[in-house]
């Protein structure tokens, strides 16, 4: 049980921003929303990672809700290049990220 | 800056043939390393995990083995290798907590 809920998949003007949610309802005070990517053929990339705070880095903003049961990763200005699967992780067990399923996310152009 | 090291990019072997892939981590310390391995289309396995030398954590009972004979070095092996272990196989790394996880570039090993 990954504890995330996302979009199968999502469709994104290039240029525009790309706001992917993420569902996580049982979330536990002390556990970190990380995000990860996987362009196709490539291994996984981390994005970004955030507590209660938002977050922002040179690839993204991180949007955490007031109570963390739901979290939204912004592209400001979305590419080509960042099609990919984007994973929201909330559990880690012993170390170990649980991955779910991911949004699938097509930038268009 | 830190990086990570995996060879080979691609690899072909038949059936029964035994299998070395090697995974370096460069410019941290005492890192917790991963095996993760890909099927086509579908998530990421998690097959081994290390918090230290020597120290080798299996996900998943199967035909192969990892070791960790210097505190940067992660080896996936196996003795025989069957169809079924064909896959693109990842190596990460991360600190403690939180887990940002750094993956290397990957190897594609096709199983004849």
């Amino acid at each position: 049980d990954a504890k995330t809920t996302q979009p199968t998949s999502m469709d994104c003007a290039e240029g525009r921003a790309a706001n992917l949610p993420c569902n996580h309802s049982t979330i536990s005070g002390n556990e970190y929303v990380y995000w990860y990517r996987q362009i196709h053929s490539q291994g996984p990339q981390y994005i970004i990672h955030g507590l209660k705070n938002n977050e922002t880095n040179e690839m993204a903003s991180l949007i955490i809700t007031e109570d963390r049961k739901s979290s939204t990763l912004i592209l400001p200005h979305a590419t080509l290049r960042d099609t990919a699967v984007y994973y929201c992780i909330v559990r880690v067990v012993d170390y170990q990220l649980i991955w779910g399923a991911g949004t699938k996310l097509i930038i268009k152009p | 800056s830190q990086t990570i090291h995996q060879w080979p990019a691609t690899l072909v072997q038949p059936v029964g043939s035994p299998l070395s892939l090697e995974c370096t981590v460069e410019g941290t310390s005492n890192p917790n390393l991963y095996w993760y391995r890909q099927a086509a289309g579908r998530g990421l396995q998690l097959l081994f995990y290390s918090v230290g030398i020597g120290q080798i954590s299996s996900e998943v009972p199967q035909n192969l083995s990892a070791s960790r004979p210097q505190d940067r070095q992660f080896i996936l092996s196996s003795k025989k290798l069957l169809l079924s272990d064909s896959g693109f196989y990842l190596c990460a790394w991360s600190g403690t907590l939180p887990l940002e996880q750094y993956f290397g570039p990957g190897t594609r090993l096709t199983v004849t």
